[in-house]
């Protein structure tokens, strides 16, 4: 499996606090990606980064913000959690971003 | 906005059938690409198909992509408990991927 880490790996949380999830990769890939996953809709993509200090929105980027000052980290803050972003979070990275994408283990948000 | 759409959504096979998942699009696909996600797990890519009629194997698996590059499809090849979980199809274009909402195959021993 690629160098990629999800943290935290399970977080609980109440409405209108603010979360920050964290993906890290040793792989030095210049892609990253956000995804979240629910049960019928598959995979969304909210943000992702296409360099240091790049990002662009996704499909479902409303809510959320992404940061990404150095290579290996990408950071996504919910700023006000609300419980629709209850969900299982992905990240993922890609050396292209023409080729594979290489997925994290992903982290577990319940907003109560 | 762009869309691809698979199915069936679930797909229930005794052991040792075949199975078989559709991705088609309103639109010409850029290439596509198939993921496969374990229960509890992450997806996982299997391939990626670039050519206009493009058929590839891997094992049990057979990918094929459309003459118009409109539609994909993965067969599996007697089926095992291994291949539990759900397959997705991906198109990816402009560095981001747009996923299938995926098709989840269950096997009944």
């Amino acid at each position: 499996d690629a160098g990629i880490t999800q943290s935290p790996r399970h977080k609980v949380t109440e409405t209108g606090t603010p979360v920050t999830l964290r993906c890290h990769q040793t792989e030095n890939h210049r892609y990253m990606y956000w995804y979240r996953q629910d049960p019928g809709h598959g995979l969304r993509l909210i943000h992702y980064s296409y360099g240091v200090k790049d990002t662009d929105k996704g499909e479902v980027s409303d809510g959320y913000s992404v940061s990404r000052s150095k290579t290996e980290d990408f950071l996504l803050t919910l700023e006000s959690a609300t419980s629709s972003q209850t969900s299982v979070y992905f990240c993922a990275i890609s050396e292209t971003g023409w080729n594979e994408q290489f997925f994290g283990p992903g982290t577990r948000l319940t907003v109560l | 906005g762009q869309q691809v759409m698979q199915i069936p959504q679930y797909q229930h096979v005794q052991e040792g059938e075949d199975f078989t998942t559709y991705c088609n699009s309103s639109t010409t696909l850029s290439n596509i690409q198939w993921y496969k996600q374990r229960p509890g797990g992450h997806p996982v890519f299997l391939i990626q198909l670039v050519k206009s009629g493009e058929v590839k194997k891997q094992k049990r698996l057979t990918f094929q992509f459309g003459e118009a590059k409109k539609n994909s499809s993965l067969h599996i090849t007697a089926t095992q408990t291994t291949d539990v979980g759900t397959y997705f199809c991906a198109d990816n274009r402009d560095d981001k991927i747009i996923f299938g909402k995926g098709t989840r195959l269950h096997i009944l021993p």
